[in-house]
């Protein structure tokens, strides 16, 4: 059963904020958001994760709804680098399984 | 931190033979290992979970037989696909969990290996 819903594909301005949506209206009190992207024919590459609490690292920023049901990816400068496949995942501390959906397709164009 | 290193990263061998795969976490350790397998165009799909010192725990529909998991240490883990045939070509990836962290801590993955079987 899909946990999260996110839009097939984005395109995204180079130098400009890319706002990745994620929905996860079934979301428990112990599920934590993470975000993970992959880069064509390499792994995947953590970004960030949260719980209730809006998180920022060097990388992006994850804005959590008030009501944990949905939540934002925010890169801030985009570039090239950034053109992948990026995943929100829900998961329970004590599930260590991660289930990838389809993710959303980003392209970030000149 | 927190590396994941996997060995081949790509291998290419005809049917019937038996290939290893490798996962190191070079610069932690790894109480549990994850294999997962990407085909082309589709999302990565949990294999099974590696566990030091204990057997591998796979998912639905995954045979044990024919994917070897071998955890004997805590920096390695090894998948071997036994009896290769074309239809097991794939990305195979793994990941790897601290030891001793706090459970909400993240998986960090390898890059992949991409077995071609002839």
């Amino acid at each position: 059963d899909a946990k999260t819903t996110q839009p097939t594909s984005m395109d995204c301005a180079e130098g400009r904020a890319a706002n990745l949506p994620c929905n996860h209206s079934t979301i428990s009190g112990n599920e934590y958001v993470y975000w993970y992207r992959q880069i064509h024919s390499q792994g995947p590459q953590y970004i960030i994760h949260g719980l209730k609490n809006n998180e920022t690292n060097e990388m992006a920023s994850l804005i959590i709804t008030e009501d944990r049901k949905s939540s934002t990816l925010i890169l801030p400068h985009a570039t090239l680098r950034d053109t992948a496949v990026y995943y929100c995942i829900v998961r329970a501390a004590n599930d260590y399984k991660l289930s990838f959906g389809a993710g959303t397709t980003v392209t970030v164009r000149a | 931190g927190a590396v994941v290193s996997q060995h081949p990263s790509w291998v290419i061998c005809k049917s019937g033979t038996s290939v290893k795969i490798e996962c190191r976490s070079l610069d932690f350790q790894a109480t549990t290992m994850f294999w997962y397998r990407q085909f082309p165009k589709q999302s990565l799909m949990l294999m099974a979970t590696s566990n030091e010192g204990s057997k591998a725990t796979y998912e639905q529909g995954v045979e044990k037989d024919k994917f070897l998991i071998n955890h004997a240490s805590l920096t390695l883990s090894t998948l071997t696909v036994t009896s290769a045939h074309p239809e097991d070509s794939s990305f195979y990836i793994c990941s790897a969990r601290l030891r001793d962290t706090d459970s909400n801590q993240p998986q960090h993955f390898g890059d992949g290996t991409r077995l071609s079987i002839l």
